[in-house]
Parts: C-alpha cells; sequence; structure tokens
C-alpha cells in the first residue's frame, strides 16, 4: 500500500520561502507522476503542480515562477519549494500521487493527509 | 486551459435520496474525469475515475456518467457518511489539471 506523508508547514511571513516535503512508501516517487494540491480556508481544491517519472514538471498559472516541484529519488521525497508566498497560499497542502496511471485515465488515487502552511505578517 | 463548471454549488438532501451532480469542461476531455470526495479534516478520496471506471472500495451506488464535455455523478441511497463536498477534476493531457468548483452535499 501507497502511503504519503507531508511535512514542512508552518507560519511564514509575506514575501517569505518554504519547502514543503512529501515522503512517500509503498511505491518510488520516481515511478508515479506525483502532484501537490492545496485547499485553501472554505475554498475548493486547487491543482498546483506535477512532476511527471521523466522529470517533466508543470505548474499552476497561479504559482508559476514562484513554485517549484522536484523529486528526491534516493530518499522517495518530493518537495514543493515555495517562494514569495503571499496571504492567499495560505492553504492546506496535499501531496498525491497516480500511482494506477494510465490504467486510471491518471486519477489521483494515494493522498497525504495535508500540512498547513499560513501567510501571515 | 480547460475550465470545469460544476453545478450545483450545494445541494440540501436526505438520507435515502438520488442526487446528481453535474461538471462541464470548456472542452472536449474524452474521459479524463474524475470525481473526489472530500470530509473536514480528511484526504480527498476518489470516487470515480475516468469518468465511470468504478473501485472497488467505493460503495455501488456513486456511479459516474459521460465523455466529451459533460459528466455526471449520481448518489443513489444517500447515506449519512456521503455527506462531504465533491469535487470533479479533469486529467486531459498536459497540466493544467483544474479542479471543478465543488458542490457541497448537506
Amino acid at each position: 500500500e501507497v502511503q504519503l506523508v507531508e511535512s514542512g508547514g508552518g507560519l511564514v511571513q509575506p514575501g517569505g520561502s518554504l519547502t514543503l516535503s512529501c515522503d512517500a512508501s509503498g511505491s518510488s516517487v520516481r515511478s508515479n507522476y506525483m502532484n501537490w494540491v492545496r485547499q485553501a480556508p472554505g475554498k475548493g481544491l486547487e491543482w498546483l503542480s506535477v512532476i511527471y517519472p521523466n522529470g517533466d514538471t508543470f505548474s499552476a498559472d497561479s504559482v508559476k515562477g514562484r513554485f517549484a516541484i522536484s523529486r528526491l529519488n534516493s530518499q522517495n521525497r518530493v518537495h514543493l519549494q515555495m517562494s514569495r508566498l503571499r496571504v492567499d497560499d495560505t492553504a492546506v497542502y496535499f501531496c498525491t500521487a497516480m500511482t494506477a496511471g494510465r490504467d486510471h485515465f491518471y486519477s489521483l488515487d494515494v493522498w497525504g493527509q495535508g500540512t498547513t502552511v499560513t501567510v501571515s505578517s | 486551459d480547460i475550465q470545469l463548471t460544476q453545478s450545483p454549488s450545494s445541494l440540501s438532501a436526505f438520507v435515502g435520496d438520488t442526487v446528481t451532480i453535474s461538471c462541464r469542461a470548456s472542452q472536449t476531455i474524452g474521459t479524463y474525469l474524475h470525481w473526489y470526495q472530500v470530509k473536514p479534516g480528511r484526504a480527498p478520496k476518489v470516487l470515480i475515475y475516468g469518468a465511470s471506471g468504478f473501485l472497488r472500495e467505493v460503495p455501488s451506488r456513486f456511479i459516474g456518467r459521460g465523455s466529451g464535455t459533460d459528466f455526471t455523478l449520481t448518489i443513489s441511497d444517500l447515506q449519512p457518511d456521503d455527506f462531504a463536498t465533491y469535487y470533479c477534476q479533469h486529467t486531459y493531457r498536459t497540466p493544467p489539471w483544474t479542479f471543478g468548483q465543488g458542490t457541497q452535499v448537506e
């Protein structure tokens, strides 16, 4: 069974930086499409970034140029490096994987419990 | 970017009811459409993949239909555990893979 555990959330001032981590077990992050999704207080789900098995990365326009997804294969970990944080980046951030890949049309079938980021002065 | 429009944004129902949520894509997405259930303080959970794909751990009262631009999620015989917020999401071709704005079932 694949499990994802996020860490690194906390309180940060506007304009600051933070790096979230997602530790995976049960499967290699290198073999899966690994994503980050967030949910701001009282708002809906927002897809943020993905890293493909081949290393390609894509991000939503709302975070492009400020957030960067990467992975550390040796530690089976995915990162989300966040910079120039804004108050509206306050949210619960979920690490999520497409472990069934093409067989399930790339649905997000495994989710971590989330880590909370609060951007406030 | 492909936009997904869900309707209604919220609905009221009773245990035992049948409810249907719609999701419309701004362009054709084949069947690269998924449905998720979100409860407060819990991780989202995929209910339906590929527009109509069943998962064995999901009760059979959740049924997804559609292709192209129009999709629905029907929940029959609504149970107390089903009161939650539901989202559609597409994963068609290259990202961004957007979510709909959500439908709260209360």
